[in-house]
Order: C-alpha cells, then structure tokens, then sequence
C-alpha cells in the first residue's frame, strides 16, 4: 500500500544553520506534497506545498525538492532559528480528478530542535 | 478570517461513555477533514466529508465512529461507547472548493478514556 515516511526522527542544529529534513514515500502515483510544522499541543501548520510536476519550490527561508525518480522529498530550512523547533511532517495526496484532491497520508515526523 | 475551530479542546470521557467532538471550517470552506493522531505518531486519515456528504470514509472504524457535516452547523465526530484505546488527538482540516490538498487545521481535541 502507499507510505510516506522520514529517513531521521530527530534532527539538531545550531542556530544559524541550514536544516534539511527528508522523507521518502512509496506511492509512484503521488501527485501533490506537503510539508507541515507541528508545536507542542497544537495542529499542524501549512508550510509548503508541490506538485508532481515541479521538482522545486521555494517560500521565505523555505525550500521543497521533489525527486520523483527516487521518490524523495525533502525540506530546507534555512538560518534555522530557535522558532522553528518543533516536528515536522511530510504529506501526500492523490489526484482525485479536476483540481481536487484528497485525503492526505502523513509520515511519521521528524523532530527538528535548533539549539541557541 | 478565524481559522478552524474545534471544540472542546480537551475532553475526558469514562470507558463506554460518547465523546462528541466538533469542528468549525474556515469561512468559505466547504470541505472537512478528520485524522487522529497517536503519541509520537503521524496523523492518519480517518473521513473527508463536504456539506451533508460523506466523501471518503476509509480511514473510520467501522463500529462505534461516525460523522457528520450538516448544512448548518459544525462538523461532528462521534465516538460511541468510548474505549481506551481511543485516546489519542483528534484534528479538523478544512479546504476551499474544490477540496484542495492544502488543508488548514485546528489545534486538536485531546480525548482522554479513564
């Protein structure tokens, strides 16, 4: 069946650094990728997304890379600050036909804390 | 522009006892999700829904868990005859028409069975 997961369940860093977070998954007919930031005790929140058809995706001190031949994504964080401790999910979701698409499978998290 | 609301955000419940759990999309949205997530775990899907539909119900059990979304109103997860096994947090995630993968989520429901 499909899976996402990460390769590293923790990452540390100092601040300052560039942060990568990887994830690989299995689905070859994965159409669109998210990455989510999760707090303690809060819901995930939206950092950025691609699509199946783009292999990069840059957002403020945030980068996507898709590779589709290995069926990789991974995340870039760069001048990662304190801020930005917390875990991190990739999600997938299939084509569900026109510009829709549906549910999301989460990976299993990576715990990123970025040390003063 | 509120977010996604859920309510309560955190709810105890004794083994056999309903749990009710309810989410309010964002203003202009018309798609709900819901997954639950496990301690140290990812979230997983359990049910998609749009006004008074059911989408996609693969990830529920098939006892004791329902949902709804009516046309008025909040979404609700229902869990019947709670166990301990269904603590866990509970999320909501709304989207825009036409169901978009970029999904917004509440803070959670933190259900606890004693």
């Amino acid at each position: 069946g499909e899976s996402v997961g990460l390769h590293l369940p923790t990452l540390s860093v100092q601040e300052g650094d560039n942060s990568i977070i990887n994830c690989a998954y299995s689905n070859s007919a994965s159409d669109y990728f998210i990455w989510y930031k999760q707090e303690s005790g809060k819901g995930p929140q939206f950092i950025i997304d691609i699509r199946s058809n783009m292999d990069k995706r840059q957002g403020q001190r945030v980068t996507v890379l898709l590779n589709k031949t290995v069926k990789h994504l991974s995340l870039q964080i760069a001048a990662t600050q304190p801020g930005d401790s917390a875990v991190y999910f990739c999600a997938e979701a299939p084509w569900a036909g026109g510009t829709s698409y549906g549910k999301l499978t989460f990976g299993q998290g990576t715990i990123l804390t970025v040390h003063p | 522009n509120a977010g996604v609301m859920q309510n309560p955000r955190h709810l105890v419940r004794r083994r056999g006892q309903e749990a009710r759990l309810r989410c309010s999309p964002m203003k202009g949205h018309s798609h709900v999700y819901w997954y639950r997530q496990l301690p140290e775990e990812g979230l997983k899907f359990m049910v998609y829904l749009q006004k008074e539909n059911i989408i996609d119900e693969s990830g529920m059990p098939k006892e004791r868990f329902s949902a709804e979304f009516p046309k008025e109103g909040p979404s609700i997860l229902r869990i019947q005859q709670v166990v301990r096994g269904d603590s866990a947090a509970y999320f909501c995630a709304s989207s825009p028409p036409p169901g978009t993968g970029e999904q917004y989520f509440g803070p959670g429901t933190r259900l606890t069975v004693t």
